[in-house]
């Protein structure tokens, strides 16, 4: 159990586009999931903190209205790239934890690329 | 704040050699510990992890053991192989959070 699925695993668009990546608890309820960002050869950066049915709660000088991000079930969060720029390009991945349970459980993860 | 700091790679090392990548960490409260790997073009699967003092972690021929005394989590290994090659992670998560703070990371090159 506690299965994650992330989709698209690879995405490319073009600059100004918005891209739209799904992030699913398959067998288990998360009311938090949360998403991170990586850079090429650096670390994971938390981005923000998706919460079901409400606001998501945005890591410093993480751009709001440029990530866009909704929890509308307690299996689904999306995380919508708004006017991607090249910049953006980037490994985004999600995670979501299961109850008390203190394990994070990662997506595969979706390589953007904007050209 | 919380942070977790990681040795720099790579790491090369010959097949069947001894793997050791340190991890220390800042941290309020009692945190739990872990280690992820990445592998090439792939997210992160969790490889251990420890969730109080001086617990020990193991899967896979990999071992870490929480030291509250000297903030560490260091990953070891006695014989690593080449599909070992991939990046670990060392990462912390608080008491009652489920968001982790992550080390920079550290690519391991197993050669034959």
């Amino acid at each position: 159990g506690a299965v994650v699925s992330q989709h698209p695993s690879w995405v490319i668009c073009k600059s100004g586009t918005s891209v739209k990546i799904e992030c699913r608890s398959l067998d288990f309820q998360a009311t938090t999931m949360f998403w991170y960002r990586q850079f090429p050869k650096q670390s994971l950066m938390l981005m923000a903190t998706s919460n079901e049915g409400s606001k998501a709660t945005y890591e410093q000088g993480v751009e709001k209205d440029k990530f866009l991000i909704n929890h509308a079930s307690l299996t689904l969060s999306t995380l919508t790239v708004t006017s991607a720029h090249p910049e953006d390009s980037s490994f985004y991945i999600c995670s979501a934890g299961r109850g008390g349970n203190t394990e994070a459980f990662f997506g595969q993860g979706t390589r953007l690329t904007v050209v | 704040g919380n942070s977790v700091t990681q040795m720099e790679g790579p790491v090369t090392l010959s097949e069947e050699a001894f793997l050791t990548i340190n991890c220390t960490y800042t941290a309020t409260g009692y945190p739990s510990l872990f280690w992820y790997v990445q592998y090439p073009g792939e997210g992160l699967q969790l490889l251990l992890k420890a969730t109080k003092a001086d617990d020990k972690g193991s899967n896979k021929g990999f071992e870490a053991t929480y030291r509250k005394e000297t903030t560490s989590f260091h990953l070891e290994k006695g014989s690593v192989q080449v599909s070992d090659s991939a990046v670990y992670f060392c990462a912390l998560m608080n008491t009652g959070f489920q968001k982790l703070v992550f080390g920079t990371g550290t690519r391991l090159s197993g050669q034959s």
